[in-house]
């Protein structure tokens, strides 16, 4: 039972590249989320979604879009890089009870 | 939309002695209230939670209280150790599985030896 799994740990674009973050869980939850840290700002909410074929925008959607590909797995698109796109950004995923999340390892992303 | 406030950003105890970390929400609605702790390069994780129909939760040295009416929280942890070193995030939540939790911008708690 890993949990929450993502993809890649580590990542270097250049300003205008694209990527996608994967995330997978194994909890059989329902509702699954994306969201960036950055020091001092606490974690902001990108984009969520409740339920296999629904997603919606949360406090940071903009220069993202998501993928919710199965109940298992919910990707992060960057189309077009940018520098405050540096971040680390954590995948979570929220069990039938609506205890707090389970969180994944995170992605350290640097956009120079 | 839900915001939540949280104080102070900073705080430094003597090993031994008592930590107070406080929140505000701004959703009558919410119901749910989680604490996570945060060490350095790791994932936040679960410490404690609280619902809105509790006002007091324990869990051997740390606690929550819970004021529906203020619509405030603390969290409450005793006898400090070096290993409470973390950052600390309150949340904010309506309490289904559907539902988004908003965090706090967080507490770097420091113990000092």
């Amino acid at each position: 039972n890993a949990g929450v799994t993502q993809t890649p740990k580590f990542q270097v674009l250049k300003t205008g590249q694209s990527m996608t973050l994967q995330c997978a869980q194994d909890m059989n939850h329902n509702s699954m989320y994306w969201y960036r840290q950055d020091p001092g700002m606490g974690l902001r909410l990108i984009y969520y979604s409740a339920s296999e074929g629904t997603t919606d925008k949360g406090e940071v959607p903009n220069g993202y879009n998501v993928s919710r590909l199965n109940k298992r797995e919910f990707s992060l698109r960057l189309e077009s890089a940018a520098p405050s796109q540096t971040s680390v950004y954590f995948c979570a995923s929220r069990d039938e009870g609506g205890r707090g999340y389970t969180f994944g390892s995170g992605t350290r992303l640097t956009v120079v | 939309g839900e915001n939540v406030e949280q104080h102070p950003s900073t705080l430094s105890v003597q090993e031994g002695d008592s930590a107070v970390i406080k929140c505000t929400y701004s959703d009558s609605a919410s119901n749910y209230f989680p604490w996570y702790k945060q060490e350095l390069g790791k994932r936040p994780q679960l410490i404690i939670d609280i619902r809105s129909n509790v006002g007091e939760k324990k869990d051997q040295r740390i606690a929550v209280t819970l004021n529906k009416t203020a619509k405030h929280f603390s969290l409450h942890i005793t006898e400090t150790q070096p290993e409470d070193s973390a950052v600390y995030f309150c949340a904010a939540s309506k309490g289904s599985s559907a539902s988004k939790i908003i965090f706090g911008s967080g507490t770097r708690l420091s113990i000092r030896p």
